[in-house]
């Protein structure tokens, strides 16, 4: 919440579709991350990113893409590989290294399959 | 597979109890426990984090229990109020990466 704006709320995706879920901060961070979230499962981590034009893989990254062309935004890509996408995504930021100590995270996005 | 395991997967608690939330691992890479409460709709926010180094860590109604020896930690919720009513993650941070384990989540019901 606060600096860190996700969009949509809500997502819809059909059979094959890929679909782009937006994150963009305001808070002057060098890390961000994407996590998913499923009930009874925590928070796993997608893909994260250090700095501009680098991201790495987390423990789920099949089936994801992310891009980080500028320090504010990292969007996501469910591609048609993902077949189970159905959940709720956060978007989170921090400082780097050691400095990523404090997550802010964002309202999340909710990914439903048609 | 989860690096950190957390138990109770939902608590119910009567207005002004405790609650009490567990965490173990197994990672001794890891060098930062945080807390992260999260309410229905929205993000996980911290609420409270401690480092090995010290055993217990208290911020108003809040306490972390740590005992390292036994890589266990724990949440109390002190007098539990309605508004705490909650999803209450533990979570992890290793000394390699520097990228967080979270625990599977409990789910706090404060009853009024």
């Amino acid at each position: 919440d606060g600096g860190i704006t996700q969009s949509p709320k809500y997502l819809f995706r059909k059979e094959g579709q890929n679909v782009t879920l937006s994150c963009e901060q305001n808070l002057n961070h060098d890390a961000m991350y994407w996590y998913r979230q499923d009930p009874g499962q925590g928070l796993r981590l997608i893909y994260y990113s250090q700095i501009v034009n680098d991201f790495q893989k987390g423990d789920i990254a099949e089936g994801y893409s992310v891009s980080r062309e500028k320090k504010e935004s990292f969007p996501l890509t469910v591609t048609s590989a993902q077949k189970n996408p159905t959940a709720f995504y956060l978007c989170a930021t921090g400082g780097r290294d050691r400095g990523a100590e404090k997550l802010f995270f964002g309202s999340g996005t909710q990914l439903s399959v048609l | 597979q989860q690096q950190v395991k957390q138990s109770p997967q939902s608590l119910i608690v009567q207005k002004g109890g405790i609650s009490i939330i567990n965490c173990a691992y197994e990672n001794t890479a890891f060098d930062y426990f945080p807390w992260y409460q999260q309410f229905p709709g929205k993000g996980p926010a911290l609420l409270i984090a401690i480092r090995p180094d010290v055993s217990e860590k208290k911020e108003g109604r809040f306490t972390i229990s740590f005992n390292k020896s036994a890589k266990q930690f724990s949440l109390h919720i002190m007098d539990s109020q309605p508004g705490d009513s909650a999803t209450y993650f533990c979570a992890a941070r290793s000394l390699n990466d520097y990228k967080l384990s979270f625990g599977a989540g409990t789910t706090v019901t404060v009853r009024a």
